[in-house]
């Protein structure tokens, strides 16, 4: 089955900075990668996503890089600012009935005024 | 418009005993799913039910069980609670072929004792 590692576990940066986030991905099928943020005592919510057909995405200040043939794939958050403080979670799934959306362990970013 | 609705938020049980966490969407979604969330684990798949009548097995099942009781409702069983199941408890829901975004409950949060 899948097997999504993230990178790092946590993240810590001034206000103004960029972070990135890492993901690598194991089975060849999967072809949907989305990003969840989850705030404190909240569910997970999903912030950006992309497809094996696009190699990158952009909304505002945030960005998703993919490269299949690595299987790899990055969340880049440009200009932070103290609410993007959360924890972020990477997923991939082949997005095909009877499948499900396997997650990485998370990233707990922190961004200081 | 409620999206993904959890019962109970909280809950405490002693080792041994039984409960039935239930979830509901309102999106008219054929999939839904249960997820666990430990401490620097991730959210880890327990179950998922593709369509109404189906369900499978995710990546740590055992010592749950699942009913997929019509297409809003899905619930997941805890029919002698350990320890080792304390954990935050997410259900999720989510369209195939409608790119599988999955929307999150607020969560349950489990402590057995």
């Amino acid at each position: 089955g899948e097997n999504v590692e993230q990178h790092p576990s946590t993240l810590s940066v001034q206000e103004g900075d960029s972070a990135v986030i890492k993901c690598t991905y194991s089975d060849s099928a999967s072809n949907y990668f989305p990003w969840y943020k989850q705030e404190l005592g909240k569910g997970p919510q999903l912030i950006i996503d992309i497809r094996s057909n696009v190699g990158e995405k952009k909304d505002q200040r945030i960005a998703v890089t993919l490269n299949k043939t690595a299987k790899h794939f990055s969340l880049h958050i440009t200009e932070t600012q103290p609410e993007d403080s959360a924890v972020y979670f990477c997923a991939a799934s082949p997005n095909q009935a009877g499948t499900a959306l396997i997650f990485g362990k998370g990233t707990t970013l922190s961004v200081s005024s | 418009n409620a999206g993904v609705t959890q019962t109970p938020k909280f809950q405490v049980l002693k080792t041994g005993q039984s409960m039935t966490l239930q979830c509901a969407q309102d999106m008219n979604h054929n999939s839904m799913y249960w997820y666990r969330q430990d401490p620097g684990m991730g959210l880890r798949l327990i179950y998922y039910s593709a369509s109404e009548g189906t369900t499978d097995k995710g990546e740590v099942p055992n010592g749950y069980n699942v009913s997929r009781l019509n297409k809003r409702e899905f619930s997941l069983r805890l029919e002698s609670a350990a320890p080792s199941q304390t954990s935050v408890y997410f259900c999720a829901s989510s369209e195939i072929g409608q790119g599988q975004e999955a929307f999150f409950g607020q969560g349950t949060r489990l402590t057995v004792v």
